[in-house]
């Protein structure tokens, strides 16, 4: 009964490469959400994806950040030409369906040097 | 609109006193009003929550208390203990929208 698996915990990058954080939600979850936490701050929404398709990404930066969730294999976030200040937590959340609790990773660390 | 201010940023309380931490909201369209303990290094995890249709909810030691009215809620810690020291966020959520949007944590230390 494993909770949400978020990989790499730590990933550092040099500012212009790429980074992708990996979430397998929790079994029988079909609902997954990407959430940034930079130091000493809240979490803020990025974007909600079902499988195969992306809900709702108004917290998304237009440029440089991906989400993907495919039919088979974790949720992907892919942040392109990363920049120090996309050094932050990233954590996955996963629901069962809509409008039940949602469950959280323990985040990937993104740490750009 | 979409903000949920929480306070105090940091508490610092002895064992076995009464942490009270207070969130205030804009959106009165948030349905649904979770609290999230994170230790260091971990994702949050669901404490309590309470809907805005009651005034207080109490799971163990923890307590919600909600104003719709005043669109205000608080979180407290009945005989604190020093395993509870964490940060703690509030949050509003809207299933609609399908998304929480989190006050900025208040950093809880209970002090043996």
């Amino acid at each position: 009964n494993a909770g949400v698996m978020q990989n790499p915990r730590h990933l550092v990058r040099r500012r212009g490469q790429e980074a992708r954080l990996r979430c397998s939600p929790m079994k029988g979850h079909s609902h997954v959400y990407w959430y940034r936490q930079l130091p000493e701050e809240g979490l803020k929404f990025m974007v909600y994806l079902q499988k195969e398709n992306i809900i709702d990404e108004s917290g998304m930066p237009k440029e440089r950040f991906s989400a993907e969730f495919p039919k088979e294999g974790p949720s992907i976030l892919r942040i392109q030409q990363v920049v120090r200040g996309d050094s932050a937590a990233y954590f996955c959340a996963s629901s069962r369906t809509l409008n039940t609790e949602a469950f959280f990773g323990q985040g990937t660390r993104l740490t750009v040097v | 609109q979409q903000q949920v201010k929480q306070s105090p940023q940091s508490l610092i309380v002895q064992k076995g006193g009464i942490p009270i931490i207070n969130c205030a909201y804009e959106n009165t369209a948030f349905d649904y009003f979770p609290w999230y303990q994170q230790f260091p290094g971990k994702g949050p995890a669901l404490l309590i929550a309470i809907r805005p249709d009651v005034s207080e909810k109490k799971e163990g030691r923890f307590t919600i208390s909600f104003n719709k009215s005043a669109k205000q809620f608080s979180l407290h810690i009945m005989d604190s203990q020093p395993g509870d020291s964490a940060t703690y966020f509030c949050a509003g959520f809207t299933q609609g929208a399908q998304k929480l949007v989190f006050g900025q944590g208040t950093r809880l230390t209970i002090n043996p």
